[in-house]
């Protein structure tokens, strides 16, 4: 069964920092871009980053260009997100997920979701 | 960055019932464009992607389309676990990759 499970998420100060996992299994990690998407309480979906296969293309929403960094071990079969100057609005869950496609770009895989949660 | 609209905001519909969500995208984003849906404290499920082509495992009572930068997904007879909310997300112009606002159908 192919499957993502995310953790890492917590309580965090603002201007603080965490780092979030991803650790996939049951496919081929290395074959597939992969993505952030986050949901703040009660809102939609905000795509957050994403990285290429081998790491070399990584691109970011605006809002966090300069303060997340994707990245991903690929002989881990895990996808991770630096996430620093953490402020009040980045709370939400974040999930984990596949992306396929050469055009459509989907993601067609996603975890349950971590939670983070800014607070002063 | 492309813009996605969604209509309406929310639906109250039946079993049974045909249903119709518009997407609309503020430029032309040719069939780049998927549909989820999400249930309340899970994750999203990919619907259709690439406008019109089904997921595997998916019910075939869901279907997409296109019409310009409009897009629309269909659900033919409601059932009891659909009541959901449903995003669109266009990939044409990327980054970033753009999700609609939702639409809850209840």
């Amino acid at each position: 069964e192919e499957q993502l499970v995310e953790s890492g998420g917590g309580l965090v100060q603002t201007g603080g920092s965490l780092r979030l996992s991803c650790v996939a299994s049951g496919f081929t990690f290395s074959s597939y871009w992969m993505t952030w998407v986050r949901q703040a309480p009660g809102k939609g979906l905000e795509w957050v980053a994403n990285i290429k296969q081998g790491g070399s293309e990584k691109y970011y929403v605006d809002s966090v260009k300069g303060r997340f960094t994707i990245s991903r071990d690929n002989p881990k079969n895990s996808l991770y997100l630096q996430m620093s100057s953490l402020r009040a609005e980045d709370s939400a869950v974040y999930y984990c997920a596949r992306q396929v496609g050469t055009y459509y770009y989907a993601m067609d895989v996603w975890g349950q979701g971590t939670t983070v949660t800014v607070s002063s | 960055d492309i813009q996605m609209t969604q209509s309406p905001p929310s639906l109250a519909a039946s079993v049974g019932d045909r249903v119709t969500i518009t997407c609309r995208a503020s430029q032309s984003i040719s069939t780049s464009l998927n549909w989820y849906q999400q249930k309340p404290g899970k994750a999203p499920k990919l619907l259709i992607y690439a406008a019109s082509s089904l997921q595997s495992g998916v019910p075939s009572r869901f279907s997409g389309s296109r019409s310009g930068t409009d897009f629309t997904l269909t659900i033919s007879s409601l059932q009891p676990e659909d009541f959901a909310t449903y995003y669109c997300q266009q990939s044409y112009s990327t980054p970033p990759l753009t999700f609609g606002p939702g639409t809850k159908v209840h």
